[in-house]
């Protein structure tokens, strides 16, 4: 089955801790994305990556970091400097061709910061 | 002003009636539009896109652009209470793969 999967489905951490979420695709897709998604909000874009070892900072990046060293592979991590963690947070991919610029999602991560 | 906006609703619907969605964007550049459906506690699932102005119709939804007014609609015939969730607005610009989402609306559609 080709798709994106994300890994844990909730995850629970302390203040303080940093927390690295996973998202892994088989779609061979060039293009990963990292949003946000707090309740009753739309989705806010926090990282992407057109190429493996290369992305860009999205509209809500601080407190947070990315890296691509795979096609397959872009895991989010949360810091401790992140002020506000606890949201539900989304991986989606997509070619990278000029028509083809739809994205799909994971089933995302809920992520409880106490 | 929010670069894409949507009515939060709820928008209470019929059981067989038209739904009717509208999504307002800011920027004159932007070249690509899509419609996600995202049931409570899930991920957003894509449903329609639309680059050209005009009407796109896929089974019961119809995707309507019209760049001059800088809107996109949605409409869903013949609603089911399967079709109540929220809806995505995203809108994306020629460079870069970047989308920018509404906040969404919320459907109801009552049997």
């Amino acid at each position: 089955d080709g798709g994106i999967t994300q890994s844990p489905k909730y995850l629970f951490r302390k203040e303080g801790q940093n927390v690295t979420l996973s998202c892994e695709q088989n779609l061979n897709h060039d293009a990963m994305y990292w949003y946000r998604q707090d309740p009753g909000q739309g989705l806010r874009l926090i990282y992407y990556s057109q190429i493996v070892n290369d992305f860009q900072k999205g509209d809500i990046a601080e407190g947070y970091s990315v890296s691509r060293e795979k096609k397959e592979s872009f895991p989010l991590t949360v810091t401790s400097a992140q002020k506000n963690p606890t949201a539900f947070y989304l991986c989606a991919s997509s070619t990278r061709t000029s028509g083809g610029r739809e994205q799909y999602f994971g089933p995302g991560t809920r992520l409880t910061v106490t | 002003q929010k670069e894409v906006e949507q009515n939060s609703g709820p928008l209470s619907v019929p059981e067989g009636a038209i739904a009717s969605l509208n999504c307002t964007y800011s920027d004159r550049g932007s070249q690509s539009f899509f419609w996600y459906r995202q049931y409570s506690g899930k991920s957003p699932e894509l449903i329609m896109f639309i680059y050209s102005n005009g009407d796109k119709e896929d089974g019961r939804f119809t995707a309507q652009l019209n760049k001059a007014s800088q809107y996109v609609s949605l409409l869903i015939r013949d609603s089911q209470p399967s079709d109540s969730a929220t809806y995505l607005c995203a809108v994306g610009k020629a460079a870069g793969n970047k989308l920018t989402f509404g906040g969404g609306t919320r459907v109801l559609v009552k049997p």
